[in-house]
């Protein structure tokens, strides 16, 4: 079946510092989907990316979709403490009809003032 | 304020029990969804349901059973036949009729563990 595995499964940076995690389907996607889960909390759904090769951005975060809509990249520039949380991409494989998302295995982000 | 709902909060199961985990919506989202979430690990689809009186099994739906006679309202049993259910468990919902532009809503979760 459809696998969305992310890398890093954990980052611990100093506030100031960058962070980036990647995200890779084995399967085309018809979208991807980002969402930040802060630690004791829920997933919070932050944004979408339908298009190949298309670049959103949310203030300090960037979010890449590759041009074979296979894989994603989140960047977040100087990490501030309330960026501290688990990452989570989810998929939707292309050609199917209902959104089901597949979710990737998350990045765990540690930030130290 | 519309939201999901979730309860109880946490949950303490006896094995051989059947529990149900409670999900409702005010959101008036057709699509609402079941994920178990475990320590280190991603989500992972339970079930989920379009319309009301519809359901489908997702990836590990094994151990688990729904309804989904309102449509504000998804209930989760996890059954004596899931042998490890201690998990946290996710409900979620989207309003399919406005495309695909949004995701998903997620309550705050039920934290079960089987005692």
């Amino acid at each position: 079946g459809q696998q969305v595995m992310q890398i890093p499964q954990y980052q611990h940076v100093q506030e100031g510092e960058d962070f980036t995690t990647y995200c890779n389907s084995s399967t085309t996607l018809s979208n991807i989907q980002w969402y930040k889960q802060r630690p004791g909390g829920h997933p919070v759904f932050l944004i979408q990316l339908v298009k190949s090769g298309e670049v959103k951005k949310q203030k300090r975060l960037t979010f890449q979709f590759g041009e074979a809509k296979k894989n994603s990249s989140l960047h977040i520039t100087a990490t501030q403490t309330t960026d501290v949380g688990t990452y989570f991409c989810a998929g939707r494989k292309l050609g199917t009809g209902f959104q089901k998302l597949v979710f990737g295995t998350g990045t765990r982000l540690l930030v130290s003032p | 304020d519309g939201g999901i709902t979730q309860s109880p909060k946490y949950l303490f199961r006896k094995e051989g029990q059947n529990v149900t985990l409670s999900c409702e919506q005010n959101l008036n989202h057709d699509a609402m969804y079941w994920y178990r979430q475990d320590p280190g690990q991603g989500l992972r689809l339970i079930y989920y349901s379009q319309i009301v009186n519809d359901f489908q099994k997702g990836d590990i739906a094994e151990g688990y059973s729904v309804s989904r006679e309102k449509k504000e309202s998804f209930p989760l049993t996890v059954t004596s036949a899931q042998k490890n259910p201690t998990a946290f468990y996710l409900c979620a919902s989207r309003n399919s009729r406005t495309g695909s532009n949004y995701g998903y809503t997620f309550g705050s979760g039920t934290r079960l563990t089987v005692v």
